[in-house]
């Protein structure tokens, strides 16, 4: 079974400022994993992914995270805060192609940024 | 390019009746279309899982004779909420993925629906 953890619900940041949101996961098998973002009542967009290529993987908007195995971590960054960025962001695991690319997703961080 | 579309974007309906939401591929074949609930604040739950001419997989506890999956072609998946109560109100939203896209889901919009 896969599971993902987002620590906190809501982070504040000020503009400008670094966003970091936390991501782990369990997975029993290479996972690959995933940052979405969603705004007020709109669906998912895909931030950035990771697909066992290289560990720090560079997102759209600036966001990247970085893979870290021993960590079972996913975290994802931002060096500049926007007041564009406030929204949910979600992270999430998928098992291998044959599971037929289900997603576990995790419970999401609010994100508010503050002028 | 994978653009996913979803119809209505809200909807309002009576308790007792069924209502149809529509999820399409606009410019891919998805061989696979998974369909979410989202309460608020809350994050999205998987109901189902629906193959191209096949029946639908559904997750443990969503019943399957209330929320009516169909995937009837490669860029169409309807979820039907029958005789609709107002618990059932929530955000839906679907994402299809193809052969192709390996890993990847695209979401559509969500759906909007209040049942009074």
């Amino acid at each position: 079974a896969q599971s993902v953890t987002q620590l906190g619900s809501h982070v504040s940041v000020s503009e400008g400022a670094l966003v970091l949101l936390r991501c782990n996961y369990s997975s029993s098998v290479p996972p690959y994993l995933f940052w979405y973002v969603q705004y007020p009542n709109q669906g998912l967009q895909l931030l950035l992914k990771y697909t066992s290529a290289a560990t720090l993987v560079k997102g759209i908007n600036g966001f990247e995270a970085e893979f870290k195995k021993s960590e079972t971590s996913f975290h994802l960054t931002k060096p500049s805060a926007h007041m564009s960025d406030a929204a949910e962001y979600f992270c999430a695991v998928s098992r291998d192609e044959a599971a037929g690319n289900k997603l576990t997703f995790g419970g999401g961080t609010r994100v508010l940024v503050k002028p | 390019g994978a653009v996913v579309s979803q119809h209505p974007s809200r909807v309002i309906c009576k308790s007792g009746t069924s209502v149809k939401i529509e999820c399409r591929s606009l410019d891919f074949q998805a061989t696979t279309m998974f369909w979410y609930r989202q309460f608020p604040k809350q994050s999205l739950m998987l109901m189902a899982t629906s193959n191209e001419g096949s029946k639908a997989t559904y997750e443990q506890g969503v019943e399957k004779d209330k929320f009516l999956i169909n995937h009837a072609s490669l860029t169409l998946s309807t979820l039907t909420v029958t005789s609709a109560h107002p618990e059932d109100s929530s955000f839906y939203i679907c994402s299809a993925s193809s052969a192709d896209s390996r890993y990847e889901q695209y979401f559509g919009p969500g759906t909007r629906l209040t049942v009074t």
